[in-house]
């Protein structure tokens, strides 16, 4: 069983705070990283995909990093909105399947 | 809309009832999968298929039974569930069973009582 540690678990935040949080996979047999965001009652959402050492991925106010000698991926929001409140899930893809964390749950206050 | 539908959204059941959670993607993948997320744990594979191939089963006890009929159609058949089974299963799919992103459904809430 592959160990995919996520932190924190939980987080709350201002509007207008910007934040970030961290995967932290194994450093071998590294394939891919994946980051979803996940809505209460809705489907997980793909944000990113990353292959490779070094990957800086953005989307909107939304951004990833990827460090795969070390071990870990950082996810970082700029400018907090309510609308970002959801949990954050990464996903270690050594070649064969999906390990996903627990998630870093995002909550913003108005 | 992730293009993967899921129902029911939410089912109770006896330990003593057979029912089957429903799948279908509308993505023209060729892989599909079944999850389970238990309460304070990560998603857990348990099922997946390519091509309508069984490829992988992660241990999952016989209780629980897939079935693919085809490509945008998957099926877990449950029959004799124990409480400590009540979770969210979701279901996915990708192009390839590696690397592809995979796209969620919604999950289906099961209680078993």
């Amino acid at each position: 069983i592959l160990n995919v540690e996520q932190s924190p678990q939980s987080l709350h935040v201002q509007e207008g705070d910007s934040t970030n949080f961290t995967c932290s996979f194994p450093s071998s047999n590294f394939y891919a990283l994946h980051w979803y965001r996940w809505e209460t009652a809705k489907s997980p959402e793909a944000l990113f995909v990353m292959t490779l050492n070094g990957d800086e991925k953005k989307k909107g106010r939304i951004s990833a990093t990827l460090n795969t000698k070390e071990g870990y991926s950082y996810l970082y929001i700029k400018g907090s909105q309510p609308e970002d409140s959801a949990t954050y899930l990464c996903a270690f893809d050594p070649g064969n399947q999906f390990y996903f964390g627990t998630g870093t749950s995002l909550t913003v206050i108005p | 809309e992730t293009g993967v539908t899921q129902t029911p959204r939410h089912l109770v059941m006896g330990m003593t009832n057979k029912k089957s959670l429903k799948c279908e993607q509308h993505l023209g993948h060729n892989a599909m999968y079944w999850y389970k997320q238990s309460a304070k744990k990560p998603l857990e594979l348990m099922f997946v298929y390519s091509l309508e191939e069984r490829v992988e089963n992660n241990s999952v006890p016989s209780r629980f039974s897939p079935e693919c009929p085809n490509s945008s159609h998957l099926f877990l058949h449950l029959h004799t569930l124990q409480p400590e089974d009540s979770a969210l299963y979701l279901c996915a799919s990708s192009q390839g069973s590696s690397l592809g992103t995979q796209y969620f459904g919604p999950g289906t809430r099961l209680l078993v009582l």
